[in-house]
């Protein structure tokens, strides 16, 4: 068990298509993450939120739309993607200066 | 805003042996620096971390060193083992905003 649970593992989705990633953090952690992790790129982050409220959106195309309903729950919703968006989308949490910890991860494909 | 370079990308060496991987920040505002390791397949997990009023610091075979002047922080693994064989990233945070990762370095370590 690692505090911070991503659903579902992994997702295959065209083009069209409307789906959601799902993260719960289970640490009481009041700071919610989503990273994006491609190959051969490094942990590219995208969106933070702190008591529910964003904080970061770093550049993110509109075709991803974050949700964090409360301090334990976190979704991005995607929509009209692109191939070039197929990663591991990972989710982290954390309380005010302490390490991040993440979750297992959901591994895109985008056909 | 703050950005990270870590060399080198891959790193080979035998079983016994030492690997240091070096990262370099910009933003000199930059208090928090951990070092997470990826198993394949698996998430980031922090191994050891620093806090910039600290110049080094030792967890059994792995250690952290942070020069502030050069705006630099190492990660030393002595009498590394195959179970070392991971990518490692480096990360650096301001305080109030997000941890911000290298690109990464692949260690394997051959027996």
């Amino acid at each position: 068990e690692t505090g911070v649970t991503q659903t579902p593992r992994h997702l295959v989705m065209g083009m069209t298509n409307k789906k959601s990633l799902k993260c719960e953090q289970h640490l009481g952690h009041n700071a919610m993450y989503w990273y994006k992790q491609s190959a051969k790129k490094p942990l590219e982050l995208m969106f933070v939120y702190n008591f529910k409220e964003q904080t970061e959106n770093n550049s993110v195309p509109s075709r991803f739309s974050p949700e964090c309903p409360n301090s334990s729950h976190l979704f991005l919703h995607l929509h009209t993607l692109q191939p070039e968006d197929s990663a591991l989308y990972l989710c982290a949490s954390s309380q005010d200066a302490s390490p991040l910890h993440f979750g297992n991860g959901t591994r895109l494909t985008v056909t | 805003g703050e950005n990270v370079e870590q060399h080198p990308s891959t790193l080979s060496v035998q079983e016994g042996d030492s690997a240091v991987i070096k990262c370099t920040y910009s933003d000199s505002a930059s208090n928090y620096f951990p070092w997470y390791k990826q198993e394949l397949g698996k998430r980031p997990q922090l191994i050891i971390d620093i806090r910039s009023n600290v110049g080094e610091k030792k967890d059994q075979r792995i250690a952290v060193t942070l020069n502030k002047t050069a705006k630099h922080f190492s990660l030393h693994i002595t009498e590394t083992q195959p179970e070392d064989s991971a990518v490692y990233f480096c990360a650096a945070r301001v305080a109030g905003t997000a941890l911000i990762f290298g690109k990464g370095t692949t260690l394997s370590v051959s027996s």
